[in-house]
């Protein structure tokens, strides 16, 4: 049963404190993506990949945020430094191409104190 | 920023009851998502719709799609207590990328 996994499930930390979240895509997706939720905002795009290259961050923080895909089954999303205002549930999605839909992860909720 | 936007935000329905929501969004798509979020977990892919298409059925799904109106309809039918959930629409405007509005909350009754 194919699906995207995603670690930590949950994580609080202190403000100030680097956070990674990862993501394993499902195999075979060549596209990537990272969205947060949040009651005010609800779902805003991140960023996204396709074939490990970066198509769009127009949506992350870029001076605190960073999302990598160091190899194909791997995808990193790090706040460094974290702010309470980062506190939220951040997903991962992956698809394939010529493929429309969008498998989502669980999600790992952030909690920045 | 949301492309979509669904009405109503809150619907509260009794089991077996049809329920209906609707989405609006602002420019031009290739094709127009609907996705399910139980509580605490990640969105599901229900059903797409795409651009030059009127219509479409999943089981006790059923989707339509009015470009001039650039609006779309969501109706569940024959409700149960699962079907209980955030229902969200995302529209693809190009390159794989989607727009989700705020989402209906939707409470089945036993």
């Amino acid at each position: 049963d194919a699906r995207v996994t995603q670690t930590p499930r949950h994580k609080v930390t202190e403000m100030g404190q680097e956070v990674t979240m990862r993501c394993q895509p499902i195999l075979g997706h060549n596209t990537v993506f990272w969205y947060r939720q949040t009651m005010m905002q609800g779902l805003e795009l991140l960023a996204y990949f396709r074939n490990r290259a970066p198509l769009d961050d127009s949506g992350m923080p870029k001076d605190r945020f960073s999302a990598e895909m160091p190899d194909a089954t791997l995808a990193t999303l790090k706040i460094q430094p974290s702010e309470p205002r980062d506190s939220a549930v951040y997903f991962c999605a992956s698809g394939s191409d010529g493929g429309d839909e969008q498998f989502f992860g669980p999600g790992t909720r952030l909690t920045v104190l | 920023s949301q492309q979509g936007e669904e009405d109503p935000q809150a619907l509260s329905i009794q089991e077996g009851e049809n329920a209906t929501m609707n989405c609006s969004y602002k420019t031009s798509i290739n094709n127009l998502q609907w996705y399910r979020q139980n509580s605490g977990r990640g969105l599901v892919h229900l059903i797409l719709i795409r651009s030059n298409e009127r219509e479409k059925h999943s089981g006790r799904l059923r989707v339509t799609l009015d470009t001039s109106k650039k609006s779309s309809s969501l109706l569940i039918t024959a409700s149960r207590a699962a079907d209980t959930a955030s229902y969200f629409c995302a529209t693809d405007a190009n390159d794989y990328k989607l727009s989700f509005g705020a989402g209906t909350t939707v409470t089945v009754r036993a």
